[in-house]
């Protein structure tokens, strides 16, 4: 099972980027990391995921180097709106059955006015 | 389309208490899993049902039992509650189960033991 480990928590201001880093030492060759972001009371809701180099979307950026033992989530210009709880998960997408994906604690992001 | 339906959203039960919650996914979706999240440890996976049958458990006690119907809707069920057992309650649908980012969660059940 793919354990990941991410800071607890991070501050940052309006307007600023904001760069997560999560490490992942066991991934697999098959193994995707995605990301997940989580306002209080509310379940987490998917933002972006990818296998290799960079990903972007709408919301975010995720890179990710060549040994793909890390992974950094990038939100660009943060507002108030974008403070919540963002998860890294690595997984196998292929796993024939019985993922148990561990979710850990996150990291909690505090956007300040 | 209609979200991940979770009722009730709160709850509160006193200790020895059982607990039934009720999860709705997404149309289309056939695989529920189940989450318990605390301020302290995080999201804890429960368990997953797939078509009706439980594909995979997290590392829960007996208390903690579920159950999936023909029409996918799940339910999962705490006896003999304990304080612990405070937490919120949530459940995530998606088509396969297979996919890390095809999971859609509900907005969860407040449980709360006296």
């Amino acid at each position: 099972l793919a354990k990941t480990t991410q800071p607890v928590s991070m501050d940052s201001y309006e307007g600023q980027e904001v760069n997560i880093t999560c490490s992942h030492n066991n991934i697999a060759t098959n193994d995707y990391i995605t990301w997940y972001q989580q306002f209080p009371s509310q379940g987490p809701r998917f933002i972006i995921q990818g296998y290799k180099t960079k990903v972007t979307n709408e919301v975010a950026s995720l890179f990710i180097p060549a040994d793909r033992k890390s992974s950094t989530l990038s939100l660009p210009r943060v507002s108030l709106s974008d403070t919540a709880v963002y998860y890294c998960l690595v997984g196998d997408p292929g796993t024939g059955n019985n993922r148990k994906l561990i979710w850990g604690l996150g990291t909690s992001l505090a956007v300040n006015p | 389309k209609a979200g991940v339906t979770q009722t009730p959203r709160y709850l509160i039960k006193t200790r020895g208490q059982q607990v039934t919650l009720s999860c709705s996914p997404i149309s289309g979706h056939r695989s529920v899993s189940w989450y318990q999240q605390t301020p302290g440890q995080g999201l804890q996976f429960l368990f997953e049902y797939f078509s009706e049958t439980q594909r995979n458990k997290g590392n829960f006690p007996g208390r903690f039992s579920g159950r999936q119907f023909s029409n996918s809707r799940s339910e999962m069920n705490v006896s003999t509650l304990e304080l612990g057992d405070s937490a919120l309650y949530l459940c995530a649908s998606s088509q396969s189960g297979r996919r890390l980012d095809g999971y859609t969660f509900g907005s969860g059940t407040r449980l709360t033991v006296v």
